[in-house]
């Protein structure tokens, strides 16, 4: 079946750096979602990108989809102690049906004043 | 308010005892999920639906039951069968596969 990985699994970075995540999936996907789920919380939508090598901006968060459709990778520019959380991508197989999302096992962010 | 509402918060099971988890949505989305958190760890799918009366199993149904009698609910039975039950279970919904929108999630502890 489907697999989405996720590197690196723990980030530990010093307030002001940079921090980039990266998400590959064993198959095509129609779309790639993000989500954050902070200590004790539930996961909550960041954004969904569809199109083949799009890049989308929120903030200090920028999201790329690889040309592929089988990557995707998060950057956050200048970390902020409110950016920890476990952050997750997530993803519908393309020959499959759009409501059956696998989720990556997420990377832990830790921002440390 | 529009939302998922999941309750109990956390439950203390005892071993050999089924434990029911409900999960209500006032969304209207066609689609409900259950997935399973451990401790640092991603989120595993347990069953979805895509419409009432119907359910599939995911990656780790064994132990788990549930039912969709109704659009807006999706309970979870965790049965004595499930022989490590400790978890953080979270249940979610979408409409036309697009965002999933997820409840607090409940913790259950077998004691």
């Amino acid at each position: 079946g489907q697999q989405v990985m996720q590197i690196p699994q723990y980030q530990h970075v010093q307030e002001g750096e940079d921090f980039t995540t990266y998400c590959n999936s064993s198959t095509t996907l129609s779309n790639i979602q993000w989500y954050k789920q902070r200590p004790g919380g539930h996961p909550v939508f960041l954004i969904q990108l569809v199109k083949s090598g799009e890049v989308k901006k929120q903030k200090r968060l920028t999201f790329q989809f690889g040309e592929a459709k089988k990557n995707s990778s998060l950057h956050i520019t200048a970390t902020q102690t409110t950016d920890v959380g476990t952050y997750f991508c997530a993803g519908p197989e393309a020959s499959g049906s759009a409501r059956q999302l696998t989720f990556g096992s997420g990377t832990q962010l830790t921002v440390l004043p | 308010d529009g939302g998922i509402t999941q309750s109990p918060k956390y439950l203390f099971r005892k071993e050999g005892q089924n434990v029911t988890l409900s999960c209500e949505q006032n969304l209207n989305h066609d689609a409900m999920y259950w997935y399973r958190q451990d401790p640092g760890q991603g989120l595993r799918l347990i069953y979805y639906s895509q419409i009432v009366n119907d359910f599939q199993k995911g990656d780790i149904a064994e132990g788990y039951s549930v039912s969709r009698e109704k659009k807006e609910s999706f309970p979870l039975t965790v049965t004595s069968a499930q022989k490590n039950p400790t978890a953080f279970y979270l249940c979610a919904s979408t409409w036309a596969g697009n965002t999933i929108y997820f409840g607090e999630g409940s913790w259950l502890t077998v004691v």
